[in-house]
């Protein structure tokens, strides 16, 4: 089956405390990316890959950072959680370079530190 | 960049009727224009999506119609049921482009209620 799978779902870390958030994909897709969602503000991009090594900030990357080491996989990484990082987060998926442009989204993972 | 601007923040309507949701974006660039459906504790998910070379597009009770010059785009549902009750999100995007990032720029989303 074709899917984005995240993990974990839930996590409720401290502030401070290295975390990595996991995201793989199965549909040899090239252009991955990390949205957070918050009330009142939709869906705003952190980070985007264009494929293995290439990766770039997006609209909201200051806490965070990524790797694309692998064609499936684009970690999301916070050094050092705040509480102001406590959000909703997908991770993103898509052929990229206009070949088929529907994004397929990961299942979510809610963080909130502490 | 691109800003894309979404409203109604919440729309109800009767089982029945029509929802109409409508946004707007800023840069005359983008090209492509996906609509999202959140339903409760998912993910968002695709469900209809339009190409600036065209004006409308429909999928049974679902269509979205583009004004290019207006910068604005719009999404319609007929016959609404009660399974239509989600978040709604449109985005803009400026896709085939060397850009190089093709991202989604979200509207803040609409919470649609279909009241029985």
């Amino acid at each position: 089956e074709a899917q984005v799978t995240q993990n974990p779902r839930y996590l409720i870390t401290v502030t401070g405390k290295k975390l990595t958030v996991t995201c793989s994909q199965n549909m040899n897709h090239e252009y991955m990316s990390w949205y957070r969602q918050d009330p009142g503000l939709g869906l705003r991009q952190i980070y985007y890959s264009m494929n293995v090594e290439v990766t770039d900030k997006g609209d909201v990357p200051e806490g965070y950072k990524v790797s694309r080491k692998e064609k499936r996989n684009f970690p999301l990484i916070l050094e050092s959680p705040s509480p102001n990082q406590t959000s909703l987060y997908f991770c993103a998926s898509s052929l990229g370079q206009s070949l088929n442009t529907e994004a397929f989204f990961g299942q979510g993972t809610r963080l909130t530190v502490v | 960049g691109e800003n894309v601007e979404q409203h109604p923040s919440t729309l109800s309507v009767q089982e029945g009727d029509s929802a109409v949701i409508k946004c707007t974006y800023s840069d005359s660039a983008s090209n492509y224009f996906p609509w999202y459906k959140q339903e409760l504790g998912k993910r968002p998910q695709l469900i209809i999506d339009i190409r600036s070379n065209v004006g409308e597009k429909k999928d049974q009770r679902i269509a979205v119609t583009l004004n290019k010059t207006a910068k604005h785009f719009s999404l319609h549902i007929t016959e609404t049921q009660p399974e239509d009750s989600a978040v709604y999100f449109c985005a803009a995007s400026m896709w085939g482009s060397n850009f190089g990032n093709e991202k989604l720029t979200f509207g803040t989303g609409t919470r649609l209620t279909i009241i029985p």
